[in-house]
């Protein structure tokens, strides 16, 4: 079945750090860009980051501020988001996408990042 | 803030259209062909219902149908059903950087 699937959600404390995973199925990984969004409760849907098919490059929401890195492993269909620095306005459903021109063709179920003390 | 304006709310009865619009600037919608909405139903995750302005991945009903006219694009949803209530998002893409933008999303209302 084609589908991704994110891993790694958890409660964190502000200023801590966190590793989300997405695995891709059935489908060619390496040929497509992927995304993370995100949604905060109750709230609307905001662009993370971004990569390129081969890695090579990578773009972020104005919000990042060079806190998260976007990273993929084509040989295992993975993509990941590391994020440092959390802050409570952090905390949202984070979903991996899989975008083709401009537009998401293929969402993951999300994983769910909340930053509390 | 959202880079695109959407109106928070509207509303319709079963079998009346309603549109939703979504406005943005000339760095995105004004100069570009890759508008896309989605539909996120309650509790579910987003999909997508129009690319590229005004075209349908397979499998949604005719009755969504987009369209642009300068910097602002519309959904139109006719012969709505109750299944149609959901939140409703524009997005584009930017001359400013490589990520896509969205709208704040419009909850749409099946009275």
């Amino acid at each position: 079945e084609v589908q991704l699937v994110e891993s790694g959600g958890d409660l964190v404390q502000p200023g801590g750090s966190l590793r989300l995973s997405c695995a891709a199925s059935d489908f060619t990984f390496k040929d497509h860009y992927m995304t993370w969004v995100r949604q905060a409760p109750g709230k609307g849907l905001e662009s993370v980051a971004k990569i390129r098919p081969d890695g090579s490059f990578k773009s972020y929401g104005d919000f990042v501020k060079g806190r998260f890195t976007v990273s993929r492993d084509n040989s295992q269909n993975l993509v990941f988001l590391q994020m440092n620095s959390l802050s409570v306005e952090d905390t949202a459903v984070y979903y991996c996408a899989r975008e083709y021109w401009w537009r998401f063709d293929l969402w993951g179920r999300g994983t769910l990042v909340t930053v509390s003390s | 803030q959202s880079a695109l304006t959407q109106t928070p709310s509207a509303s319709g009865s079963p079998g009346q259209s309603v549109t939703i619009s979504c406005t943005g600037t000339s760095n995105d919608i004004g100069n570009s062909n890759y508008v896309s909405w989605y539909q996120q139903q309650p509790g579910r995750v987003p999909k997508l219902l129009i690319y590229e302005v005004n075209k349908r991945p397979s499998g949604v009903p005719d009755r969504f149908s987009g369209s642009k006219s300068g910097t602002t694009a519309s959904l139109t949803v006719s012969g709505l059903q109750a299944d149609d209530e959901a939140d409703y998002y524009c997005s584009s893409n930017t001359g400013g950087t490589s990520v896509v933008v969205f709208g704040g999303g419009t909850k749409l209302t099946v009275l």
